[in-house]
């Protein structure tokens, strides 16, 4: 079962919000990842989660907050985002290491007003 | 500094015609992993292949075929008999010891349009 899922798929909100994104994956992976991907552009990678500890953070803005609560599960909080924000949110994981591959899910489809 | 180039940015062919996606790396790794994903319109990034720098047999799955030559650090994927489905964009990544967590360095993409 190589199944990563997301919620939601969709996401609108405004500038004063705060929500949260949510990534689950049930393969025994130790390294989960946020990208974010605007259009007709690759991902970008935002952050990376290794044995449930913050292990990158490619100097996200702090609007932007991750939390692994535990090997599973992964959450992006969202807060006082802006227009240009708006994107397709893409959690990714691993097993832990360079060889390993991303499996990705579906992705949050996120628009901020 | 690692960088992968995908120098077609949009292709577009007819059903049943065979198309190449070429994509070229640059790392001073000895030891690195490409990949190739597809994401079709909906979103989801899918896995399609990982092959390490010591692996350069060229591999085959059904209509999907790849080519791995290190003398022109290029890793170029192939679909034979292309059909509508195969509408996507493609992306080449690479991944490397330099980078220990597994740090993807993604091509720009190929946006692949197979026409009825």
């Amino acid at each position: 079962d190589t199944e990563v899922t997301q919620t939601p798929k969709h996401l609108v909100m405004g500038m004063t919000n705060k929500k949260s994104l949510k990534c689950e994956q049930h393969m025994g992976h130790r390294a989960m990842y946020w990208y974010k991907q605007k259009a007709k552009k690759p991902p970008e990678l935002m952050f990376v989660y290794s044995y449930e500890k913050l292990s990158i953070n490619e100097s996200v803005p702090s609007r932007f907050s991750p939390e692994c609560p535990n090997s599973s599960l992964l959450n992006l909080h969202l807060h006082a985002l802006q227009p240009e924000d708006s994107a397709l949110y893409l959690c990714a994981s691993s097993q832990e290491g360079v060889r390993e591959t991303q499996y990705f899910g579906p992705g949050t489809r996120l628009l901020v007003l | 500094a690692q960088k992968v180039t995908q120098a077609q940015t949009e292709i577009s062919v007819v059903e049943k015609e065979d198309v190449t996606l070429d994509c070229v790396y640059e790392t001073r790794d000895t030891t690195y992993y490409l990949f190739w994903y597809k994401q079709p319109p909906s979103g989801e990034l899918v896995f399609l292949i990982r092959r390490n720098s010591f692996d350069e047999q060229n591999e085959i799955s059904g209509r999907y075929s790849w080519n791995f030559q290190k003398s022109t650090s290029s890793f170029n994927f192939t679909i034979t008999a292309s059909q509508v489905v195969d509408s996507a964009v493609y992306f080449c990544a690479l991944s490397g010891p330099a980078s220990n967590t597994g740090k993807l360095i993604f091509g720009q993409g190929t946006t692949l349009q197979v026409k009825p």
